[in-house]
Order: C-alpha cells, then sequence, then structure tokens
C-alpha cells in the first residue's frame, strides 16, 4: 500500500456519461498530480494541485475538470465521455519541492463502451 | 517539447545486467527518476538523481546521468524474471511536475 488510495479501481460507463474518479494522498502530502495512462499515449500529465490550488495544468481536454478539497483529497471529474477516454487513470502525491518524487496510487481503469 | 525518449522493448536472459537508455529534454531539470510498472499496479520508484550527480548506484541498480548529451541510464545487474516490467524515466520540471517517458518494456527470459 502506497498510501494514495484511488477509489473506484474500475469503472464502467457508457459513452456520453460523467464520471468522477477519487484520490486521497499520502498523509501530510500536500500536492496531487492527476495522469492518464493509455495504450498509445503514454503517461500523459493532466494537472496538479498544492493545497487547494491549481498549479500546473497538462493536456487535459475541457470535458475534464478536477479540484482538490480542503481536507487534501481531489477529485478528477470527466465528462461527455467517449471511448477514447478508456484509460488508466493514476493519482499521485508528493511533498511539495520533495527530492524524492511522487507516490502513485494504483490508479482507475475507466472502460467507455 | 517536452518529450522524453526511451526505446519501447528490451529483452535480456536471467541473470545479464539490462540497461535501460532514456533522453530528456529540459537541461535544467533538477531531478531525474526511474518508476517501475508492474502490471495492473500503479508506478513505483526505483532511484532518482540530482542533476550535478554523474552516477547513483543503489543494490543492483546503477544510474548513470550524461546532462551534456541528456542522456540517463539505468543499469540493472544480475537481472531476474521479477524485474519484468515497464520502466518509465522522468524529469522533473520547474513546478514539479513529472513529466514521462515513453517507458521500455522489459522481458526477462530463463
Amino acid at each position: 500500500d502506497s498510501g494514495v488510495t484511488q477509489t473506484p479501481k474500475h469503472l464502467i460507463t457508457a459513452t456520453g456519461q460523467r464520471v468522477t474518479l477519487r484520490c486521497s494522498p499520502r498523509s501530510g502530502d500536500l500536492s496531487v498530480y492527476w495522469y492518464q495512462q493509455s495504450l498509445d499515449q503514454g503517461l500523459q500529465f493532466l494537472i496538479q494541485y498544492y493545497n487547494g490550488e491549481e498549479r500546473a495544468k497538462g493536456n487535459i481536454l475541457e470535458r475534464f475538470s478536477a479540484q482538490q478539497f480542503p481536507d487534501l483529497h481531489s477529485e478528477l471529474n470527466l465528462s461527455s465521455l467517449e471511448l477514447g477516454d478508456s484509460a488508466l487513470y493514476f493519482c499521485a502525491s508528493q511533498k511539495m519541492g520533495a527530492s524524492y518524487g511522487y507516490t502513485f496510487g494504483s490508479g482507475t481503469r475507466l472502460t467507455v463502451v | 517539447g517536452e518529450d522524453v525518449e526511451q526505446s519501447l522493448f528490451l529483452s535480456v536472459r536471467e541473470g545479464d545486467s539490462s540497461v535501460i537508455n532514456c533522453t530528456y529534454t529540459d537541461s535544467s531539470s533538477t531531478y531525474l527518476y526511474w518508476y517501475k510498472q508492474e502490471p495492473g499496479a500503479g508506478l513505483q520508484l526505483l532511484t532518482y538523481i540530482f542533476s550535478n550527480m554523474d552516477m547513483k548506484q543503489d543494490q543492483r541498480l546503477t544510474v548513470l546521468l550524461n546532462k551534456k548529451d541528456k542522456h540517463l541510464s539505468l543499469r540493472i545487474a544480475d537481472t531476474q524474471t521479477g524485474d519484468s516490467a515497464i520502466y518509465f524515466c522522468a524529469e522533473k520540471m520547474d513546478t514539479d511536475k513529472l513529466i514521462f517517458g515513453t517507458g521500455t518494456r522489459l522481458q526477462v527470459f530463463p
């Protein structure tokens, strides 16, 4: 157990639907990062939050949004889902400025049918 | 751009050494990392190197950094079947976000 908790582990939904992925960072970690891993795109950075504030944004679609709450957990909202959104979505957390990199959760596998 | 390049596949015999290579883009990156991903699992941090170092050794793992060529490598000595996984290098950008390479799938055969 890495200490980063992601729920649900698996999600199957239809095109056009909306889903919410949840992430609880390691205790004491203020930074949360979301990544998308698909077969042909590798690991793509989506968005970063630090202590509730958005800090950096990657190639995140307008249909996707995220937020970090006062208790530091984060949610990634995916709407108007398309088949191409099927992927593994990872959350990672880190103490800001630390050298030792991120700690990853085990991911949420989203399948859009 | 922010492309970090790795070769896609590497196949080695058990007991041999494996060398996984990575070319990164940002010469100002302060830290570079190697992560391991086993099937169905998240990414696990293996090791990292600070940009002012040339080499770092950690048990069976040796990281070499050529900052001039922006080249990073991971050597795994005495490779075991349990080392079969996808290996990602990553560079740390100024906002603390990590940019990951494309991943190298290491297959170890007996």
